[in-house]
């Protein structure tokens, strides 16, 4: 079975400081992989995703991540953090055959402070 | 236009007591998902529909009890609620494309479930 771990549980960054937030998986086949961010009382919204081609995926607001399947990571960044990036974030994986069962992981709460 | 849409938004009950949750979704996707995110705000999956039919089923108590009348309506119905279902529950949807390829999953806004 497949598991994700996300080792910053709670990161706290002034405005316009650099971001990245790590991701490793474990499953021993290909895979699909997503990061989905979730702000204060709403609900996910996915901030990209990779399936396959190039492994450096741009995504939404200005977020990036970079798969490298060597390291079984998929970490998220942002060059410059805005107070508006304070959510959660969840980086989430999902067997590339059969039907998609995401399996997330804990999540990592950003702080942004102005 | 909203894509996903879940009632109630908030539910608030007390031990033992029977509830549902509807879940609606207006993408014509075929695929749709119940997820349950704890009070530590972890996601775990617990059922997933293709064309009405049950695809996953994770470990979750007998209690709980998903029901698909058409592709674009899952619900989930609980007995005997327990402290311990207090909760999130998110639903999703998405399109199965076939052979392997996966469609984005929607999700929708939530139900805060708090068992009393």
């Amino acid at each position: 079975a497949q598991s994700v771990s996300q080792h910053n549980h709670h990161v706290i960054l002034s405005e316009a400081a650099s971001l990245e937030l790590g991701c490793n998986y474990s499953y021993g086949g290909t895979v699909n992989l997503f990061w989905y961010v979730q702000y204060p009382g709403q609900h996910l919204q996915l901030l990209l995703k990779y399936f396959s081609g190039d492994p450096l995926v741009k995504g939404i607001k200005g977020f990036e991540a970079e798969f490298i399947k060597s390291k079984f990571s998929f970490n998220l960044r942002k060059p410059s953090v805005q107070w508006s990036d304070t959510a959660e974030y969840f980086c989430a994986v999902s067997p590339n055959t059969g039907f998609q069962k995401l399996v997330f992981g804990t999540g990592t709460r950003l702080l942004v402070s102005p | 236009d909203t894509a996903v849409s879940q009632t109630p938004k908030y539910l608030v009950t007390q031990m033992g007591n029977d509830k549902s949750i509807k879940c609606e979704q207006n993408l014509g996707h075929d695929t749709m998902y119940w997820y349950k995110q704890d009070s530590k705000k972890f996601l775990k999956i617990m059922f997933s529909y293709n064309n009405k039919e049950l695809i996953i089923n994770e470990t979750v108590p007998n209690r709980f009890s998903p029901k698909s009348p058409d592709k674009a309506h899952l619900n989930l119905h609980i007995n005997s609620l327990e402290l311990g279902d207090s909760a999130v529950y998110f639903c999703a949807s998405s399109q199965d494309l076939g052979q392997g390829a996966q469609e984005t999953q929607y999700f929708g806004p939530g139900t805060r479930l708090l068992v009393l």
